[in-house]
């Protein structure tokens, strides 16, 4: 499974966008890109999942470079209720079937504080 | 969007039992279920993967014995902590594959203190 870098922390205003941009130099071609949001003491919280290019859901922007060897997640306009941690993770898709299995692999998350 | 039940949410247990927490996904049938364990201020770590009807599969370093994970139905998942030891507190993280598209779902853990 490729393995993601991402910032430890970031720090950002309240109303600023906020771009946080994730390493995945060994992405697969059968590898999806996906972000997850998690407050302390909660299950992660699937935000944007995306192949190529770039996707837009009412929450967040995925953008992903023709070589896919990053991605960068877009927050616009962050509140104090953004803050969290939030992870990019690569997933193989093993093929879906009864009992495939489309494993999610965590690193170490990027921290978000947002101030007031 | 869909739910991922656990059960209990939090538990506190003394030294050498054993606990049970329980993952169900309330409106979809779940052909496989992930269980993680998350330390303080660390990521999620993948204990096993488990399918309906199977036995589990558990990644390495992590004690088969140990963590009894029962995946009877399509709706249901549980594992077992036994002789926990207070090395086990963590919070559990469950997470289930929709059967009918694919998607993951994750549950909203269980924090477990051992005393």
């Amino acid at each position: 499974l490729a393995k993601t870098t991402q910032p430890i922390s970031m720090d950002s205003y309240e109303g600023q966008e906020v771009n946080i941009t994730c390493s995945h130099n060994n992405i697969a071609t059968n590898d999806y890109i996906t972000w997850y949001q998690q407050f302390p003491s909660q299950g992660p919280r699937f935000i944007i999942q995306g192949y190529k290019t770039k996707v837009t859901n009412e929450v967040a922007s995925l953008f992903i470079p023709a070589d896919r060897k990053s991605s960068t997640l877009s927050l616009p306009r962050v509140s104090l209720s953004d803050t969290a941690v939030y992870y990019c993770l690569v997933a193989r898709r093993w093929g879906y079937s009864g009992a495939g299995s489309y494993q999610l692999t965590f690193g170490k998350g990027t921290k978000l504080s947002v101030i007031p | 969007g869909a739910v991922v039940s656990q059960h209990p949410s939090w538990v506190i247990c003394k030294s050498g039992t054993s606990v049970k927490i329980e993952c169900r996904s309330l409106d979809f049938q779940a052909t496989t279920m992930f269980w993680y364990r998350q330390f303080p201020k660390q990521s999620l770590m993948l204990m096993a993967t488990s399918n309906e009807g199977s036995k589990a599969t558990y990644e390495q370093g992590v004690e088969k014995d140990k963590f009894l994970i029962n995946h009877a139905s399509l709706t249901l998942s549980t594992l077992t902590v036994t002789s926990a030891h207070p090395e086990d507190s963590s919070f559990y993280i469950c997470s289930a594959r929709s059967r009918a598209s694919g998607e993951l779902f994750f549950g909203e853990g269980s924090r477990l203190t051992v005393l």
